[in-house]
């Protein structure tokens, strides 16, 4: 089993909804959750980065850490075509020795906002 | 501030042949990550340089190596090239909070794309 699972989809959703998009981990030493974003042919870019558990908000875009359940997602409002693309969830734990550097990742799940 | 960079884009090798990568980090960035992309295997962890030294390695086979200059910028080496070394391999660059806990943000670049026929 991974230690982080991701459905790899695709999902496809019309232009204006809201997206979904969720991660659930087995390591419960992870403290440090990120969403990037993979356009096609391009590397990953940074979207949210959460701390332990709670909720986080920029813009469109909010992710949610719910560690009792090691469960994360992220949420897309108002969503554009311009969002379509791979949402990679990664995970880390604090950095300790062994341990420097390594961000373990979701599938990815693959995203078409249709107009 | 430019981003990461890396150089060549793409690369069209045979088995048996070796390939050497190369990462320019942001400026001021210490941390240099080489990562792996598949479709099947998604991004897995290869290794990770501070100030010239290899600080975490994954579960790859010594074919795979690397190493980091005083400038902070990294170099990747695949010996022995075989058909599944085909993919993206991404180098992503942080700060690096050494020693104070926490995690470091890891930023990408664009990433090498490799294929070994």
């Amino acid at each position: 089993q991974k230690e982080v699972e991701q459905d790899p989809g695709p999902l496809s959703v019309p232009e204006g909804a809201i997206v979904s998009l969720n991660c659930t981990y087995s390591n419960s030493a992870f403290q440090y959750f990120m969403w990037y974003r993979q356009y096609s042919r391009k590397g990953p870019e940074l979207l949210m980065y959460t701390y332990s558990s709670g909720n986080k908000e920029d813009g469109r875009f909010t992710a949610q850490v719910d560690k009792s359940s090691k469960y994360i997602s992220l949420f897309i409002r108002d969503s554009q075509p311009s969002d379509s693309a791979t949402y990679l969830c990664a995970m880390s734990p604090i950095h300790g020795s062994g341990n420097t550097g390594k961000l373990i990742f979701g599938q990815g799940t693959t995203l078409q906002v249709k107009p | 501030k430019a981003g990461v960079t890396q150089t060549p884009r793409y690369l069209i090798k045979t088995r048996g042949q070796q390939v050497t990568l190369s990462c320019s980090p942001i400026s001021g960035h210490r941390s240099v990550s080489w990562y792996q992309q598949t479709p099947g295997q998604g991004l897995q962890f290869l290794f990770e340089y501070f100030s010239e030294t290899q600080r975490n390695k994954g579960n790859f086979p010594g074919r795979f190596s690397g190493r980091q200059f005083s400038n902070s910028r990294s170099e990747m080496n695949v010996s022995t090239l075989e058909l599944g070394d085909s993919a993206l391999y991404l180098c992503a660059s942080s700060l690096a909070t050494l020693g104070r806990g926490g995690t470091d943000t890891q930023y990408f670049g664009p990433g090498t794309r490799l294929t070994v026929l």
